[in-house]
């Protein structure tokens, strides 16, 4: 089956240390992957994407992403977050149809 | 603004009604996405536009569930005989070209709620 997976539902850290962020995608899943975030109250918005070249992704923010195909993961990485990171984060694939397929969503809680 | 609009941003119906959300995308943009969000999971595809193109009904759940958009722009979810299981946040997405790899702008939402 195609699936994208988020390990963790929560993720709460303290302010300026680095966050990671984790996804796996399943083997059927093609290798067009996306970070996006919804800030509260706000619309869903790209942070990155990685649809081919270095498997580093720089985004928006701050934020990258590392595409490992051996382990069929894109976590999200941040070297130091900010109470303005505070957020849901979505970790998406494209499945055979070319539709976003979905994980489960990531809340960044910024502890002070 | 120049984003995507949604509307209503909350519809709270009966089981049984009918609903209908609205979509505004981002002027110029040919794809248009409707999303479903149930509480705790990730966001379920819907349908897909693309130009004139018939559109991507494969994630629709039942029958009861259609979408149109008129002239390429202006989107309606049309929700036949609600069921308190279609509670849930609706999200449309607009994107400029006709690629899924492009970057998809979302709406706000409709919450809905059926009891």
């Amino acid at each position: 089956a195609q699936s994208v997976t988020q390990l963790d539902s929560q993720v709460p850290v303290f302010e300026e240390a680095p966050v990671e962020l984790r996804c796996n995608y399943s083997s059927s899943v093609s290798v067009y992957l996306f970070w996006y975030v919804q800030y509260p109250n706000q619309g869903l918005q790209l942070l990155l994407k990685y649809l081919s070249g270095s498997t580093l992704v720089k985004g928006i923010n701050g934020f990258e992403a590392e595409f490992n195909k051996s382990q069929t993961s894109f976590h999200l990485r941040k070297p130091s977050v900010h109470i303005s990171d505070t957020a849901e984060y979505f970790c998406a694939g494209m499945d055979s149809n070319y539709q976003l397929i979905w994980g489960a969503g990531t809340k960044l809680i910024i502890k002070p | 603004g120049a984003g995507v609009s949604q509307s209503p941003s909350n519809k709270v119906t009966e089981k049984g009604k009918d609903v209908e959300l609205r979509c505004d995308p981002i002027s110029g943009h040919t794809a248009l996405y409707w999303y479903r969000q149930s509480l705790g999971q990730g966001l379920e595809f819907l349908i897909y536009f693309q130009g004139n193109s018939a559109p991507d009904k494969s994630g629709l759940p039942s029958d009861r569930f259609s979408a149109e958009r008129t002239g390429g722009s202006v989107s309606t979810l049309t929700i036949q005989r609600t069921q308190q299981e279609d509670s849930a946040v609706y999200l449309c997405a607009s994107s400029l070209g006709g690629s899924t790899t492009d970057t998809q702008y979302f709406g706000p939402g409709t919450r809905l709620t059926v009891l």
